[in-house]
C-alpha cells in the first residue's frame, strides 16, 4: 500500500534560519506529490505540487521542494523562517486518491 | 468565488445520535473526500467518490455514511456506531486527474456531549 512518511512531528528553528520538513514516500512508480499547509482550526492550503515537470518545485511564500527519485523524498525547504509560517505542513501523494503524511509542526522561535 | 463550504463550523452532538456535515463546490470538480483529523494523527481518508452516484470507503469508514446524488455535494453522516466521533472534519475536492491537488473546506469541528 502507499505511504507517506514525514520524520520529526514537530520542528523547531530560529526567525532567519533555514526550514528543512522531510517527506518520503512508498512506491516504485513517481507519484504525484504535494505540500500543505494548515494553521489552526482552518482547513488545508496548497503550498506547492510536483507533477514530473521539474524536479524542483517553488511554491507560495518562499518555500520550494526537490524531487529525488532515487531517494523517495520530497522534502520542504525555505531559506529564512518566519514567524507567519509556524503552523502544521503535511506532505501528500495521489494515486487514485490523495494520501497524507501524518503531518510536522512547525515552531519559529524568536 | 470557486470553492468549498463546509458547515456548520462547530457542531455539538448528543451521544446516541447521527449526525450530517455538509460539503458543497462549485468548483465543478468530480473527486471528492472527507478526511477526520485527530491531533498527532495526521488526516485519514473516511470515504472518496470519483463521480456522482459513486463512492468509495477510506481507511476508517466505520461508523460513517455518504452519498453523492450530486456532483456539488457530498454529505457525511456520522451515525451512532462511531464509538468516538469527536474530531476536526475536512472535505475537500480534485479534479479527477491524478496530477491535480485537493482542494480543502475550513474544516467541521464535531464534539459529542
Amino acid at each position: 500500500a502507499q505511504s507517506v512518511t514525514q520524520l520529526g512531528s514537530h520542528v523547531s528553528v530560529s526567525e532567519g534560519a533555514l526550514v528543512l520538513l522531510r517527506c518520503n514516500y512508498s512506491s516504485s512508480v513517481p507519484p504525484y506529490l504535494f505540500w500543505y499547509v494548515q494553521y489552526p482550526n482552518q482547513g488545508l492550503q496548497l503550498l506547492l505540487k510536483y507533477t514530473s515537470a521539474a524536479t524542483l518545485v517553488k511554491g507560495i511564500n518562499g518555500f520550494e521542494a526537490e524531487f529525488k527519485k532515487s531517494e523517495t523524498s520530497f522534502h520542504l525547504t525555505k531559506p529564512s523562517a518566519h514567524m507567519s509560517d509556524a503552523a502544521e505542513y503535511f506532505c501528500a501523494v495521489r494515486y487514485d486518491k490523495v494520501i497524507f503524511g501524518p503531518g510536522t509542526s512547525l515552531s519559529v522561535i524568536p | 468565488d470557486g470553492g468549498i463550504t463546509q458547515s456548520p463550523k462547530y457542531l455539538f452532538r448528543k451521544e446516541g445520535q447521527n449526525v450530517t456535515l455538509s460539503c458543497e463546490q462549485n468548483l465543478n470538480h468530480d473527486a471528492m473526500y472527507w478526511y477526520r483529523q485527530d491531533p498527532g494523527q495526521g488526516l485519514r481518508l473516511i470515504y472518496y467518490s470519483q463521480i456522482v452516484n459513486d463512492f468509495q470507503k477510506g481507511d476508517i469508514a466505520e461508523g460513517y455514511s455518504v452519498s453523492r446524488e450530486k456532483k456539488e455535494s457530498f454529505p457525511l453522516t456520522v451515525t451512532s456506531a462511531q464509538k468516538n466521533p469527536t474530531a476536526f472534519y475536512l472535505c475537500a475536492s480534485s479534479l479527477s486527474t491524478v496530477n491535480t491537488e485537493a482542494f480543502f473546506g475550513q474544516g467541521t469541528r464535531l464534539t459529542v456531549v
